[in-house]
């Protein structure tokens, strides 16, 4: 069973980088079963997709966020990573990572709090 | 505005059965079998219920239920329990250029 764990800080300035690491243990972000993606939930509990990574290096972003968006994998630490730029109040959410598959998430971060500050 | 409409909220006796509806188009949920109910608890990570429309994953009760017709699909709870209190959430592939899209949420209430 996959176990994955958010962590970065948890107060951010408006304009400056957003940076998140996300840990899996329990299997290897190697495998070709699942593309590890990234999941913000805003202060109105609306859910948005970020994006993801799959083994292969391959990404995919939403296209809303598209322009600031970056997801990086290292697998040398089982680990994948989520940079936001230029960061206003609007990207104030609970970021959850999570393991995903096609139109499914099955295992989920507990998720972190991210505020951007003025 | 999310992708896909849930109603805000449903409520019912614990026994009774409950069922969330998730609408949205051809270019997702009527698109696909690709549809997936998540639960979640206050201050807790959304936990997946059901997936290809009507799929439980394993220690997942029998209580919950998935089905589709068209553009709408449905998460029903039987015997609802007070531990079903929580809200849910849809999410569907979609041919759209963002593969994911969620409902806004429902929050069930257990009377």
């Amino acid at each position: 069973q996959l176990h994955l764990q958010e962590s970065g800080p948890g107060l951010v300035k408006a304009s400056e980088t957003l940076s998140l690491t996300c840990t899996v243990s329990g299997g290897s972000i190697s495998s070709s079963r699942y593309h590890w993606g990234w999941i913000r939930q805003t202060p109105g509990k609306r859910l948005e997709w970020i994006g993801s990574i799959y083994y292969s290096g391959t990404t995919s972003y939403n296209p809303s966020l598209k322009s600031r968006v970056t997801i990086s994998a290292d697998t040398s630490k089982n680990q994948f990573s989520l940079t936001l730029t230029s960061v206003t109040a609007a990207d104030t959410a609970i970021y959850y990572c999570a393991s995903q598959r096609i139109g499914y998430c099955d295992y989920w971060g507990q998720g972190t709090l991210v505020t951007v500050s003025s | 505005q999310s992708a896909l409409t849930q109603p805000a909220s449903v409520s019912g006796s614990p026994g009774q059965s409950i069922t969330i509806s998730c609408t949205g188009t051809s270019s997702d949920v009527g698109g696909y079998t690709y549809l997936s109910w998540y639960q979640q608890h206050p201050g807790k990570a959304p936990k997946l219920m059901i997936y290809d429309v009507g799929t439980r994953p394993s220690g997942v009760s029998n209580r919950f239920s998935g089905s589709k017709s068209g553009n709408t699909a449905s998460l029903t709870i039987s015997g609802l329990q007070s531990e079903d209190e929580a809200d849910y959430y849809c999410s569907s592939f979609t041919s759209s250029s963002t593969p994911v899209v969620f409902g806004g949420g429902t929050k069930v209430t257990v009377l």
